[in-house]
């Protein structure tokens, strides 16, 4: 059982470059759930979805964008990168019942030149 | 570790000692709350939870303590282990939010032989 799974583990980009972060889980979670991490700061919450076709924003949405086209996926989009992306993006599953803790995925170290 | 605050809190405990982390929340509609720890070059894993309902729950060498009149919660660690360092971090479950989490900065919990 694999859990919460990350892909790439490290990436670096030039400004203006677009890529994907893959998130995948294997534990049926409706709940899925993008965070980025950066120093002196708690994890803040970019997008979220409670289910297959429905996402929605959190505290710091913009320049990402997501979809949630399965159960088991939920890639994350960076559509022109600035250095400000510069963090580390933790992914996060947990089942859609209130208070249910999330399990989170290792993590993608994203470096924006 | 490298993807977690250069300037957090930082709790020093002697091996075997008691440690108690602290986290002050400002959401009186905050209903469920979770303790993560999060080592080097890894995700959030999950420690504990407790619901607004409870004021302590126990764990494996874990207790959390929840006081709703100060909003704070604590987290107790019996025993302290090397392994035990690491960064936690506490999050809270608004209510009406199903499982969106808002976290805390972290502490850095480093354990001295």
């Amino acid at each position: 059982n694999a859990g919460v799974t990350q892909t790439p583990k490290f990436q670096v980009l030039k400004t203006g470059q677009s890529m994907t972060l893959q998130c995948a889980q294997d534990m049926n979670h409706e709940y899925m759930s993008w965070y980025r991490q950066d120093p002196g700061m708690g994890l803040r919450l970019i997008h979220y979805s409670v289910g297959a076709g429905i996402t929605d924003q959190g505290e710091v949405p913009n320049g990402y964008n997501v979809s949630r086209s399965t159960t088991e996926d939920f890639p994350l989009r960076l559509l022109s990168a600035a250095p400000s992306q510069t963090s580390v993006y933790f992914c996060a599953s947990s089942r859609a019942n209130p208070g249910v803790a999330a399990f989170f995925g290792q993590g993608t170290r994203l470096t924006v030149v | 570790g490298e993807s977690v605050g250069l300037h957090l809190p930082t709790l020093s405990v002697q091996e075997g000692d008691n440690s108690i982390i602290n986290c002050a929340y400002s959401n009186s509609a905050s209903d469920y709350f979770i303790w993560y720890k999060q080592e080097s070059g890894k995700g959030p894993q999950f420690i504990i939870d407790i619901r607004s309902n409870m004021d302590k729950r126990q764990g494996q060498r874990v207790t959390v303590l929840l006081n709703k009149t100060v909003k704070h919660l604590s987290l107790q660690i019996a025993a302290t282990q090397p392994g035990d360092s690491a960064v936690y971090f506490c999050a809270e479950k608004d209510t009406g939010t199903a499982s969106k989490l808002t976290f805390g900065t972290g502490t850095r919990l480093q354990v001295t032989l």
